[in-house]
């Protein structure tokens, strides 16, 4: 069975702050994606980042950063200088052979 | 470029009725899976269609069904509703089976009362 878990349920920061959020998940495969993805507030559930489970060079883009970490099946998500506007619920989902499974989301306000 | 769009917003059913939501994939996405969002909760796996099929199920019921047409749109039924599928029902879709970051649709929010 596939399991996502995302221990910082909220996170509070103030504008221009760095933040990070933890990812660890479990799985048997030896192939899988992970994924981040962002749900503002109004709803929609917007792709960020994927990363394969061959890879685990870390990345960035823009103010986006990610740290995968398979000998700990970790992979975190940084957002740097962070702002208002990335104020949202992000989730954490790790996908196989069609399904995807998330965990239950990280709540990061940024405040001015 | 249209991206996911699903039918209608909102919901509201009683108990013990049917209801069938639609969705219409991103163009150029031949795969459309069906989640569902409780309240404060990150989005269930339902079941996933391609090529008309449904290739895999999560762990819901068999009320829980669907379809996929040949222009890759796609519809989820749910019969003899239950207060607890109340819910946020989101479509996604993507390109193949495997390893395709999903798009999503805005979602229906279902109200059973």
């Amino acid at each position: 069975a596939q399991k996502v878990t995302q221990a910082q349920t909220e996170i509070s920061v103030v504008e221009k702050e760095d933040v990070t959020l933890d990812c660890v998940y479990e799985t048997r495969d030896t192939t899988y994606y992970l994924f981040w993805y962002k749900q503002p507030p109004s709803g929609e559930l917007v792709f960020l980042i994927r990363r394969n489970s061959f890879d685990e060079q870390n990345e960035i883009s823009g103010r986006y950063s990610w740290n995968f970490q398979k000998s700990t099946s970790s992979f975190n998500f940084t957002i740097t200088a962070s702002q208002v506007v990335d104020s949202a619920v992000y989730f954490c989902a790790l996908g196989g052979a069609g399904k995807s499974t998330f965990g239950d989301g990280t709540t990061l306000t940024v405040k001015p | 470029d249209a991206g996911v769009t699903q039918s209608p917003t909102h919901l509201i059913k009683t108990r013990g009725q049917q209801v069938t939501l639609r969705c219409s994939p991103k163009s150029g996405h031949d795969t459309v899976s069906w989640y569902q969002q409780a309240l404060g909760q990150g989005p269930q796996f339902i079941f996933q269609y391609y090529e008309e099929e449904e290739r895999q199920r999560g762990n819901f019921p068999d009320r829980f069904s669907g379809h996929q047409f040949p222009n890759y749109s796609s519809e989820l039924n749910v019969n003899a509703l239950l207060l607890g599928d109340s819910a946020l029902y989101l479509c996604a879709s993507s390109k193949g089976l495997f390893g395709s970051p999903l798009h999503f649709g805005n979602g229906t929010r279902l109200t059973v009362t």
